[in-house]
């Protein structure tokens, strides 16, 4: 199984709302990572947990908050997001660091209203 | 903190047409990676180089990375229109540090 899942694929919330997003692999890779892509710009990193513990943390506002429960499983709690935190959302996973490929899932299309 | 800069930032191209697209770093690379993306969909990993002057090929895109190991060149030959989206290079690194990404080139295929 070479494959990241996503869920869910599409979300809109309000801004007081608090939703969570998910990801998860089977491949046995001990680093996984958010990004946040705005339309026509390239990802940029969010977050790095390297063997279940967060290692990076790229000043990233506090309305978004990871949680890693397990090896296989990274999830993105989304709590008073505004208008400008619509994005798509980006989870990858790799063997271990930032020297190996990371294999990307579908995303989870967010919109804020 | 290295930088990544793509040419061309977009391209149009009749199907059956060779291109190039480029990738260069303002730092020697460690590991350059190329992927490609559909609209709204995640990155496909393409390629990955990590060898001065290593040279990779798969199906009809080669990806090439100069001897210097500051610029990396993707190549596609007798483009398809399933060839067309974004092409995003991205440099590897012995650490974490700042996964850095080309800001991309769109590619479009015309039939």
């Amino acid at each position: 199984d070479t494959e990241v899942t996503q869920t869910p694929k599409h979300l809109v919330m309000g801004m007081t709302n608090k939703k969570s997003l998910k990801c998860e692999q089977h491949m046995g890779h001990r680093a996984m990572y958010w990004y946040k892509q705005k339309a026509k710009k390239p990802p940029e990193l969010m977050f790095v947990y390297s063997y279940e513990k967060l290692s990076i943390n790229e000043s990233v506002p506090s309305r978004f908050s990871p949680e890693c429960p397990n090896s296989s499983l990274l999830n993105l709690h989304l709590h008073a997001l505004q208008p400008e935190d619509s994005a798509l959302y980006l989870c990858a996973s790799s063997p271990q660091g930032s020297s190996y490929e990371q294999y990307f899932g579908p995303g989870t299309r967010l919109t804020v209203t | 903190s290295q930088e990544l800069e793509q040419s061309p930032q977009s391209l149009i191209v009749q199907e059956g047409k060779n291109l190039t697209i480029n990738c260069t770093s303002s730092k020697t690379l460690y590991g350059l990676y190329w992927y490609k993306q559909k609209y709204g969909e995640g990155l496909i990993f393409l390629m990955m180089l990590q060898k001065g002057g290593e040279e990779k090929s798969h199906e009809k895109i080669t990806a090439k990375l100069d001897e210097k190991k500051q610029q990396s060149s993707l190549h596609i030959t007798a483009s398809q229109p399933s060839h067309a989206g974004i092409y995003l290079c991205r440099a590897g690194g012995t650490s974490y540090g700042k996964l850095t990404f080309g800001q991309g080139t769109i590619l479009t295929v015309h039939p």
